[in-house]
């Protein structure tokens, strides 16, 4: 079955403090991977996407690795902001004849001042 | 640029009323379009993809249905709401070819009372 966990569920932290989100997925054939960042009551935005010959890339504070070998990734924030608050879902892309997203149930992150 | 239209952004409807929400899609032609659940404090749930117009695939058996009339429009039905159909619902296409990264509209958050 096609699934993609993430852990933890939820995470505070404090301001300026690095923190690592985890998703290990069992979804094949594979195609890439991607960070989204919901806010509350809106749609997932993309942070970074992952293909199977990635293992790191930054956009910013935000770096994601990938391991395609055991089948894991992660988000790692660093010098969080208030603003880092917020759902982080981990997509994985089928590689089929329709290419199927599949989700993750997301970390919730809440950055206290 | 690629936009994606939804609304209404927020719905209140009664147990056993109809639902109808509206998707439309600008910038592209012949997308692969989806919709999305989002229940409360869990991850995104694929209800529906159609690969063009008139085609429609299911995911999970439910309530609900999709037709896809247009090129660019993507509408989500209901003949007798549940209380259960309560959520945040998505529409999503890639931004480019199959497989791409998933933009996604702002969202429904419907409430069924």
């Amino acid at each position: 079955k096609n699934q993609v966990e993430q852990s933890p569920q939820s995470l505070i932290i404090l301001e300026g403090k690095n923190c690592t989100l985890q998703c290990n997925y069992t979804v094949s054939p594979f195609s890439n991977l991607r960070w989204y960042k919901q806010d509350t009551g809106r749609g997932p935005v993309s942070l970074t996407i992952m293909t199977f010959s990635e293992n790191t890339k930054s956009n910013g504070r935000y770096t994601a690795t990938l391991d395609a070998d055991t089948k894991q990734s992660s988000l790692h924030i660093t010098a969080s902001q208030l603003s880092d608050s917020a759902s982080y879902i981990c997509v994985v892309s089928l590689l089929s004849g329709t290419y199927k997203y599949i989700f993750g149930t997301g970390t919730r992150l809440k950055v206290l001042a | 640029s690629q936009t994606i239209h939804q609304w209404p952004a927020t719905l209140v409807q009664p147990v056993g009323s109809p639902l109808s929400l509206e998707c439309t899609v600008e910038g592209t032609s012949n997308p692969n379009l989806y919709w999305y659940r989002q229940a409360a404090g869990r991850g995104l749930q694929l209800l529906f993809y159609s690969v063009g117009i008139g085609q429609i695939s299911s995911e999970v058996p439910q309530n609900l249905s999709a037709s896809r009339p247009q090129d660019r429009q993507f509408i989500l039905s209901s003949k007798k709401l549940l209380l259960s159909d309560s959520g945040f619902y998505l529409c999503a296409c890639p931004r480019g070819p199959p497989g791409t990264e998933a933009f996604f509209g702002q969202g429904t958050r419907l409430t069924v009372v």
